[in-house]
């Protein structure tokens, strides 16, 4: 994937976990990311759009920040519903189209 | 509240042609803000993107698939559709239809994000 995220990240109820997304000046440098939460056989769901804004009905415990090429998502408070795949996205200006990153499997100990 | 829906086949052939269609309901396809894509998660692997199309049928496409594509939108029916020719065994993926928000402009606006999906359906290529 253009863009790196870990495989996977862990943490037990209650605690703050942070899940990134590595690109470049093409992609995240210069466009704004967005993060998803992906439930087997769901629709994914938007979290994060414009680096840190959350659509309605998305709780706080959920934030994004960028930084340069880079971004994050963080969850506090973590719950057991948590538990899912998470992926980030962004305009990659030299494919010129959206890219996606590989997906981070988020487990709830 | 937009909702997308897909229709398709589950099953098809190699060598045959995909062809998928997407709903939207609850809003219009006609928005100017937004584009209309399609994204496939092969099995076991992450999200690609595959087209998006504006709704005066401007057409993008991935580069890694460019040439076996094609995206086209009906406004008369609220629906926008995908058509992958000449599919084998890696084009086996769950199919998304997804909206695209797009900002900086109210046409041709740049890319914001993935704002509604659909549930996605699941396409087979196997004889």
């Amino acid at each position: 994937s253009v863009l790196t995220q870990p495989p996977s990240a862990s943490g037990t109820p209650g605690q703050r976990v942070t899940i990134s997304c590595s690109g470049s000046s093409s992609n995240i440098g210069s466009n704004v990311v967005s993060w998803y939460q992906h439930l087997p056989g769901t629709a994914p769901k938007l979290l994060i759009y414009f680096n840190n804004q959350r659509p309605s009905g998305i709780p706080d415990r959920f934030s994004g920040s960028k930084s340069v090429s880079s971004a994050s998502l963080a969850i506090s408070g973590l719950q057991s519903e948590d538990e899912a795949d998470y992926y980030c996205a962004t305009w990659d200006d030299n494919l010129n189209g959206p890219v996606f990153g590989g997906g981070t499997k988020l487990t709830v100990l | 509240q937009v909702q997308l829906q897909e229709s398709g086949p589950g099953l098809v052939k190699p060598s045959e042609t995909l062809s998928l269609a997407c709903t939207v309901s609850g809003g219009s396809i006609t928005r100017g803000d937004y584009y209309w894509s399609w994204i496939r998660q092969p099995p076991g692997k992450g999200l690609e993107w595959i087209a998006y199309v504006y709704y005066s049928g401007s057409k993008y496409y991935n580069p890694s698939l460019r040439g076996r594509l094609s995206i086209s939108v009906d406004t008369s029916t609220n629906q926008f559709s995908l058509d992958l020719t000449s599919v084998t065994a890696a084009d086996t993926a769950v199919y998304y239809c997804a909206s695209i928000k797009g900002y900086g402009s109210d046409t041709y606006p740049l890319f914001g994000y993935f704002d509604v999906w659909g549930r996605g359906t699941l396409v087979t290529v196997s004889s």
